[in-house]
């Protein structure tokens, strides 16, 4: 498989459930994101990760939670999520730069994305 | 808060004609701005970047720079119906730490045939 992947593409999950969403990135970037994104409104970052390392946490509810268990591979851990956390989440990597310029392959590279729904 | 703004839309053009698509950010030290088209339902994918103040051309695409007036553009030449989606703005966010990326909200194309 290529680019960034995203398991499962679909999820209809009840407010007392448990579940992973999975992302997997085959471009050997060192950094990995989640973005939320409802409908008519911009993406919002929830997570990042630097060489595997969380740097940026946006506020999220504790009902996410995120794991990142090497460069290649992120979960996000959903539990007790509320109907307004329906919503497309979606996984991003990229190659972190800590200086220099960039070229036109350092971008973000997003997978399909995971439809939530939460009843 | 750095932020990027754009016009959320519709902008709609008629086939052939060209769509001019503005963003405005307000981060003076970005240096590195993306153009991401977005299809309904599916995840974003890029179409140009660019870092230069002036433009840069790729096909029917060209990216505008204005850093001094903290502004870039993307204009479609000879529009397609298929070109209709949403186009978001980005630039990257650098800290001490890594970098991050900040989108705005998109503005929805219609390009009519």
């Amino acid at each position: 498989e290529t680019g960034v992947t995203q398991t499962p593409r679909h999820l209809v999950m009840g407010m007392t459930n448990k579940k992973s969403l999975k992302c997997e990135q085959h471009l050997g970037h060192n950094a990995m994101y989640w973005y939320k994104q409802s409908a008519k409104k911009p993406l919002e970052l929830m997570f990042v990760y630097n060489f595997k390392e969380q740097t940026e946490n946006n506020s999220v509810p504790s009902r996410f939670s995120p794991e990142c268990p090497n460069s290649s591979h992120l979960f996000l851990h959903l539990h007790t999520l509320q109907p307004e956390d329906s919503a497309l989440y979606l996984c991003a990597s990229s190659q972190d730069l800590a200086a220099g310029r960039l070229s036109s392959t350092d971008t973000q590279y997003f997978g399909p994305g995971t439809r939530l729904t939460v009843l | 808060q750095k932020e990027v703004e754009q016009n959320s839309g519709p902008l709609s053009v008629p086939e052939g004609a060209i769509a001019s698509l503005n963003c405005t950010y307000s981060d003076r030290g970005s240096q590195s701005f993306f153009w991401y088209r977005q299809y309904s339902g599916k995840s974003p994918e890029l179409i140009m970047f660019i870092y230069s103040n002036g433009d840069k051309e790729d096909g029917r695409f060209t990216a505008q720079l204005n850093k001094a007036s903290q502004y870039v553009s993307l204009l479609i030449r000879d529009s397609q119906p298929s070109d209709s989606a949403t186009y978001l703005c980005a630039f990257i966010e650098q800290h001490n730490y890594g970098q991050n990326f900040v989108f705005g909200p998109g503005t929805r194309l219609s390009v009519l045939p």
